[in-house]
């Protein structure tokens, strides 16, 4: 069964740390993973897809699919970094896609 | 530019009924997808139209249905509303150009309430 995995609910780091949002999927086709962000009070934002292999606002993320995963990353976390975090998974059945949210990461970075 | 509008942004049904959200996508983009976001089941995705073809489905069950329009404007309608279908349901739009450069704008939402 096609699934994505966010183990962590909540995650807390301190201004200046390094900061990992884990995501695991589990899918038998070849994945096509994504980061969404909601920083309170405002829209959701489609962050960065692995297709594009880009950073934005620092983050990076890397598919890794030997051990299924597509943690996000962040060398250095800021205060504005704090939001909720969904890893999504489009998954194939036939000629069309559905999109699968892990069920947030909510990260709070501390000063 | 504009962004990404959805009317009504409040609404309130009571079961049994039939609810019809609109979304306006940004000028331009030809893809539009709909989502569903609930406290207990997060977010969902319920489906994609570009060009006035429904591109990628969820799985909703068939009470669920959308719509687009030449202009690109969609809609999404609910028949037989239950009290789970109360949500806030999203859409977004992009230019749906593939090679996935395009940015995904999103709406604010419309905050459906079944009683």
């Amino acid at each position: 069964a096609q699934r994505v995995t966010q183990p962590e609910k909540l995650l807390s780091v301190f201004k200046g740390a390094p900061v990992e949002l884990k995501c695991n999927y589990s899918y038998s086709g070849s994945p096509e993973l994504f980061w969404y962000v909601q920083y309170s009070r405002q829209r959701l934002q489609l962050l960065l897809r692995h297709i594009s292999r880009e950073s934005i606002k620092g983050f990076t993320a890397d598919l890794n699919k030997g051990e299924t995963s597509f943690h996000l990353k962040k060398p250095f976390a800021q205060e504005e970094d704090s939001a909720m975090y969904y890893c999504a998974l489009r998954a194939y059945g036939g000629s069309q896609g559905n999109l699968i949210f892990g069920k947030g990461t909510k990260l709070s970075v501390k000063p | 530019k504009a962004g990404v509008t959805q009317t009504p942004r409040y609404l309130i049904k009571t079961r049994g009924q039939q609810v019809t959200l609109s979304c306006s996508p940004i000028s331009g983009h030809r893809s539009v997808s709909w989502y569903q976001q609930t406290p207990g089941q997060g977010l969902q995705f319920l489906f994609e139209y570009f060009s006035e073809t429904q591109r990628n489905k969820g799985n909703f069950p068939g009470r669920f249905s959308g719509r687009q329009f030449s202009n690109s404007r969609s809609e999404m309608n609910v028949s037989t509303l239950e009290l789970g279908d109360s949500a806030l349901y999203l859409c977004a739009s992009t230019t749906g150009s593939a090679g996935g450069k395009d940015t995904q704008y999103f709406g604010p939402g419309t905050r459906l309430t079944v009683l």
